[in-house]
């Protein structure tokens, strides 16, 4: 069935480093590709979508480009902060499936050191 | 401020007793879901609800039942707890199922099953 797959962490970086988090997929077809974020002690919220490909989803200084080619959807922010610090999930939603809801990978748990 | 409400936020339960986790929602969603959080396996899918009055089951529905008698509530019930469902528990909704409408969640509540 369609799945995601990111990198395993936990990442540690040095605030101001470049961030990249890795995330293939496996689909039927060419679904919307998300990034959700999990801040500590909080609920998953949306951080970008990208609803086909070569499209770049941005916010909050993220980016993530759909890459057909390649079935990617990486993480990407060029100056990370202290605040960055969180779970990192890539989600899309499975096709043909009932409209059952996005399915998640595991997460990437990114620490930010000053 | 508009959102998803879970309660408890965190329960200690003693193993065969009967626990029911709320949530209600103030969106009009149609749709509401139940995900389990563990270490090392992400987010999974337990039960959803696509409309008031209809409710599927997700990847790891066993030991836990839903109901959707309206579009607000969704509530989680086990019906006797064992140490294995000790994790933390999010209710989320969508605008509708299957659109790629983004999720919205809820803070969580972490049960621990003795």
């Amino acid at each position: 069935g369609d799945s995601v797959t990111q990198m395993e962490g936990p990442v540690t970086l040095s605030e101001e480093a470049f961030l990249t988090i890795n995330c293939t997929y496996t689909a039927t077809g060419y679904p919307s590709l998300f990034w959700y974020v999990q801040y500590p002690g909080e609920g998953l919220q949306l951080l970008l979508k990208a609803t086909k490909a070569d499209d770049k989803g941005s916010n909050k200084g993220f980016e993530a480009t759909y890459r057909k080619e390649t079935t990617s959807f990486h993480l990407e922010k060029g100056s990370v902060q202290v605040s960055d610090s969180a779970v990192y999930f890539c989600a899309l939603p499975p096709l043909n499936s009932g409209n059952t809801p996005l399915v998640f990978g595991k997460g990437t748990r990114l620490s930010v050191i000053a | 401020i508009a959102g998803i409400t879970q309660a408890p936020t965190s329960q200690i339960l003693a193993a065969g007793r009967r626990m029911t986790l709320r949530c209600t929602q103030d969106m009009r969603h149609n749709a509401m879901y139940w995900y389990r959080q563990d270490l090392g396996l992400g987010l999974r899918l337990i039960h959803y609800s696509n409309t008031a009055g209809t409710t599927g089951k997700g990847e790891v529905p066993d030991g836990y039942s839903v109901s959707r008698a309206n579009t607000d509530d969704f509530p989680l019930t086990l019906a006797s707890a064992v140490p294995s469902q000790t994790s933390v528990y999010f209710c989320a909704s969508s605008d509708k199922a299957g659109d790629n409408s983004p999720l919205h969640f809820g803070n969580g509540t972490r049960l621990t099953v003795t």
